[in-house]
């Protein structure tokens, strides 16, 4: 089977940095991904980690290690925008199954 | 492109009756998921198709869910009868063969009484 786990919530304030990160198990790997959800609205795509090490996306980075079977976003210089629900989600084969989410809030 | 597109985006309906979800995916793209998002139970894969095939309804929770792809550019899934523990948002998404990001639509947020 699969599962992923992640912190249900995470608190910080602006111009912070904050790590989330996601551990997983799961019998067939090709990828970790990372998406984004504000209240009310679709998941958006964020980034993939395919192979071990950091990806820079501007003021988000995602990293993997497949031996450790875990990964996290980080988020730096925080905005109030960037409140909102992130996922990981483990990619087996063609389909990608997610975690249950992290609550980021950001004060100001 | 439009991106993905849903209807109904709000449906609210009683016990009993039939629901009929609608997407249309990204022109393109040879994938499509249907998902259902709840408190409880999070983001949950339903079922996907790979160029108009399902592949995988593993996740489809009994017989009263069916889904269908009549060509690359519509999709339905069905809930008859609806129950109450079915209101949940269902999400649809779409990628292209190669790459890696799902597009998700806005959702149909549905409410059974």
């Amino acid at each position: 089977g699969q599962s992923l786990e992640q912190p249900s919530e995470v608190t910080a304030v602006e111009g912070a940095i904050v790590q989330i990160n996601c551990t997983y198990q799961t019998s067939g790997f090709y990828g970790l991904s990372w998406y984004q959800q504000h209240d009310g609205g679709a998941p958006t795509f964020l980034s993939y980690n395919a192979l071990d090490g950091l990806e820079e996306t501007g003021r988000f980075s995602s990293f993997l290690s497949r031996s450790d079977s875990y990964g996290y976003l980080l988020l730096q210089e925080l905005q109030m925008k960037d409140s909102a629900s992130y996922f990981c989600a483990v990619r087996g084969t063609d389909k990608l199954i997610f975690g249950t989410g992290t609550r980021l809030q950001v004060f100001p | 492109d439009a991106g993905v597109i849903q209807s109904p985006r709000h449906e609210v309906t009683e016990m009993g009756q039939e629901v009929t979800l609608r997407c249309k995916p990204i022109s393109g793209h040879d994938y499509l998921f249907w998902y259902r998002q709840t408190m409880m139970r999070g983001l949950e894969l339903l079922i996907y198709f790979n160029n108009n095939v399902p592949i995988d309804d593993s996740g489809m929770p009994e017989d009263r869910f069916s889904a269908k792809m009549p060509n690359a550019s519509f999709s339905t899934l069905k809930i008859q009868p609806s129950e109450p523990r079915d209101s949940a948002v269902y999400f649809c998404a779409s990628r292209p063969s190669e790459g890696q990001t799902q597009y998700f639509g806005p959702g149909t947020r549905l409410l059974v009484l």
